[in-house]
Formats: structure tokens, sequence, C-alpha cells
């Protein structure tokens, strides 16, 4: 059973920031937070992953919170090619890797909007 | 790079066939993985592989086999179709220094 729950879709409007939830209060201290996303029906892409402190990248930033039972995905400045199914996952990870091993729950459907 | 490729993208089979479904990538990555997608659903883990000549089972492996001869390679057999395994089949790969995995674009299975 995945280890995280999302609400089952959110709305935002474009060029606002998305910020999406995920609650993971049975993560344990060696487990890292992931956020993936799957557009239409193509494979699941990576966004961000982290483990206690607070990530940035190009395409998104992600803020865990101090006792790590919950984190938040936040989308800057949506676009309506943002549009689709994110997925907050918790795995352990070895060495820098999850060893190929990820356990989907059925993520938030995000719809933007013009 | 291609990255991981899939074929084929589509199949049609009848209850009891046998097939295939095949998964190769070009980025030397060690580790590689197999998840089916049923409509409405979450991706769940069917087997994986650390390296050529290891795999594992996932969550739904019943049905299933899989083998790695080879680095690049990790075909997926279904030895006895069912209705059942009607799916989007997803094959991933991900490097031992890298905690993104990277996914094939799909293939999709029906069984009558």
């Amino acid at each position: 059973d995945a280890k995280t729950t999302q609400p089952t879709s959110m709305d935002c409007a474009e060029g606002r920031a998305a910020n999406l939830p995920c609650n993971h209060s049975t993560i344990s201290g060696n487990e890292y937070v992931y956020w993936y996303r799957q557009i239409h029906s193509q494979g699941p892409q990576y966004i961000i992953h982290g483990l206690k402190n607070n990530e940035t990248n190009e395409m998104a930033s992600l803020i865990i919170t101090e006792d790590r039972k919950s984190s938040t995905l936040i989308l800057p400045h949506a676009t309506l090619r943002d549009t689709a199914v994110y997925y907050c996952i918790v795995s352990l990870a070895d060495r820098g890797s999850t060893l190929g091993r990820l356990y989907f729950g059925r993520g938030t459907q995000l719809t933007v909007w013009p | 790079n291609a990255g991981v490729t899939q074929t084929p993208k589509f199949q049609v089979l009848k209850t009891g066939q046998s097939m295939t479904l095949q998964c190769a990538q070009d980025m030397n990555h060690e580790y590689m993985s197999w998840y089916r997608q049923d409509p409405g659903m979450g991706l769940r883990l069917i087997h994986y592989s650390v390296g050529a000549g290891i795999t594992d089972q996932g969550e739904v492996p019943n049905g299933y086999n899989v083998s790695r001869s080879t680095t690049e390679d990790f075909p997926l057999r279904l030895l006895s179709a069912a209705p059942s395994q009607t799916s989007v089949y997803f094959c991933a790969s991900s490097s031992q220094v890298s905690h993104e995995q990277y996914f094939g674009p799909g293939t999709r299975l029906t069984v009558t």
C-alpha cells in the first residue's frame, strides 16, 4: 500500500502558484520524498526529491515540514502544460538510488485553467 | 540517447496466448523495472532488476516472468495471458547514483 495521502484533484489558474500537499505521517528516518508527474497517458516524469531540507530545481520547489510528516510541491507559475497527475512517493534510497523500486498511489489530478 | 524504449506500443492478445514486451535503455543504467497501470490507478511494480542476472519481485509479480541477460534489455513475459492483465505497461531505468527513474512511453495491452 502507498504510504502517502494526496487530494484526488486540485485546480489552479494559469500563471499562479500550484501548491500540492502530501501527507506521509509514517515516514521513517531514511526514506526520501519523491514527486513524479504523468501527463495524459505518458510515462511518469521525475520532478524533485528531498530528505529533510527544502529543495528547488528548475521545475518546482519541495517544502518538507520539520517533523517530515508532510510536504508540499510548489509549481511557482503554473502553465496549461502542467496539467497532469502528480504522485508523491515515499521510498528508501541506498547510496542515492531507489534501486528501481517506486510504490505509487493514485496521485492528485492537477488541472490548470486559462 | 533514445532513453528507455518499449515495443510494441499496442498489442491485443487472446486469453491463453503468450508474448514478450520488450524494454531497452541506452543509458547504461544498472536498475530496471516493470510497472503496470490500470485505469484510474497509480503504477504498480511488477518486477525489478538491480543488474544483469539479478531480478526480484515487486507488488504484483504473478503471471509475469523477467530475465536480465544484458544491462540494456529487460523483457517482460506473459506466460498465459488473462483479461486481468489488460493494462498499460511501463518500463523504467535508473542509475546507481541517481534518485531519478526514467520511464518509457508504455505498451497498451488488451487481453480478450
